[in-house]
C-alpha cells in the first residue's frame, strides 16, 4: 500500500498528558498537511510542510502544539498538556505540486483519533 | 467565517437515480475545488477536482460543475449506487497559497437499494 499513513489509529490519554502522532506520506509527495475533525464539521487545517520547511500554521495550533518534519519524508504532531477540547480526529495529507496543471490534489491518510479523558 | 457551505445536511436517494450535492463558497480567491468521500473512522477519500479555468468536469460516474458568478459548485452521481453512502465534503483552495484546503460541513448521502 503506498498511500498516506498514520500511526496510532487511536490514542486515549488522560488530561495533561503529552501526545505524538506521526504520519508517513505518499513517498514522492513534497507536501505534507495536518488537519483536524470534530464531529459533524469539516477538516479543518493546521499547519503544513513543503520538504522541511513549516511554510504555514493557523491559529488553531496555539503553543501546546508543535509539529517537524525533519527531513522531508515523514512528519510528527506533538500535543502537550492535552485538554478534552483537544479530542478530534487528527488527519494527515500529502501533496505533490502539478506544475503543468497548476493544481495541487491532496490524499488523506486514515486519521488518528484522539480521545483526552 | 465559514467560507465554504455544504447547506443540505443529508440527502437520501433511490439507488440508479441521480444525486445532487451542492457546495457554495465566499472567497472570490479560490481557484481550485474538490470533492472528497468519508466512511466512518476513515480519512477523506478524493473524488474529483475542478481548476476555476473551467465549468465542468467529469470521471466516470462523478461530474463536478462549477458556476463561478453564483460562488457554486455541485457534484453530480449518475447511477447513484448503495455503495456511494457516505459522506461528502466539498473543499476549496487558493493554488497559489500554499494550497490549504477549506472544507464544508459535508453531506450525509444515502443511496436506498
Amino acid at each position: 500500500d503506498t498511500g498516506v499513513s498514520q500511526d496510532p489509529r487511536h490514542k486515549i490519554t488522560k488530561r495533561g498528558q503529552n501526545v505524538t502522532f506521526r504520519c508517513d506520506p505518499i513517498s514522492e509527495h513534497n507536501r505534507l498537511y495536518w488537519y483536524r475533525q470534530t464531529l459533524g464539521q469539516g477538516p479543518e487545517f493546521l499547519t503544513y510542510f513543503q520538504n522541511e520547511a513549516q511554510l504555514e500554521k493557523s491559529r488553531l495550533l496555539s503553543d501546546r502544539f508543535s509539529a517537524e518534519r525533519p527531513k522531508g519524508s515523514f512528519s510528527t504532531l506533538e500535543i502537550q498538556r492535552t485538554e478534552q477540547g483537544d479530542s478530534a480526529m487528527y488527519l494527515c495529507a500529502s501533496s505533490s505540486w502539478n506544475q503543468g496543471a497548476q493544481t495541487d490534489t491532496q490524499y488523506f491518510g486514515p486519521g488518528t483519533r484522539l480521545t483526552v479523558l | 467565517d465559514q467560507q465554504v457551505k455544504q447547506n443540505s445536511p443529508s440527502l437520501s436517494v433511490q439507488e440508479g437515480r441521480i444525486s445532487i450535492l451542492n457546495c457554495d463558497y465566499t472567497n472570490s480567491m479560490f481557484d481550485y475545488f474538490l470533492w472528497y468521500k468519508k466512511y466512518p473512522a476513515e480519512g477523506p477519500t478524493f473524488l474529483i477536482s475542478i481548476s476555476s479555468i473551467k465549468d465542468k468536469n467529469e470521471d466516470g460516474r462523478f461530474t463536478v460543475f462549477l458556476n463561478k458568478s453564483a460562488k457554486h459548485l455541485s457534484l453530480h452521481i449518475v447511477p447513484s449506487q448503495p455503495g456511494d453512502s457516505a459522506v461528502y465534503f466539498c473543499a476549496a483552495s487558493v493554488e497559489t497559497s500554499g494550497s490549504r484546503l477549506t472544507f464544508g460541513e459535508g453531506t450525509q448521502l444515502t443511496v436506498n437499494p
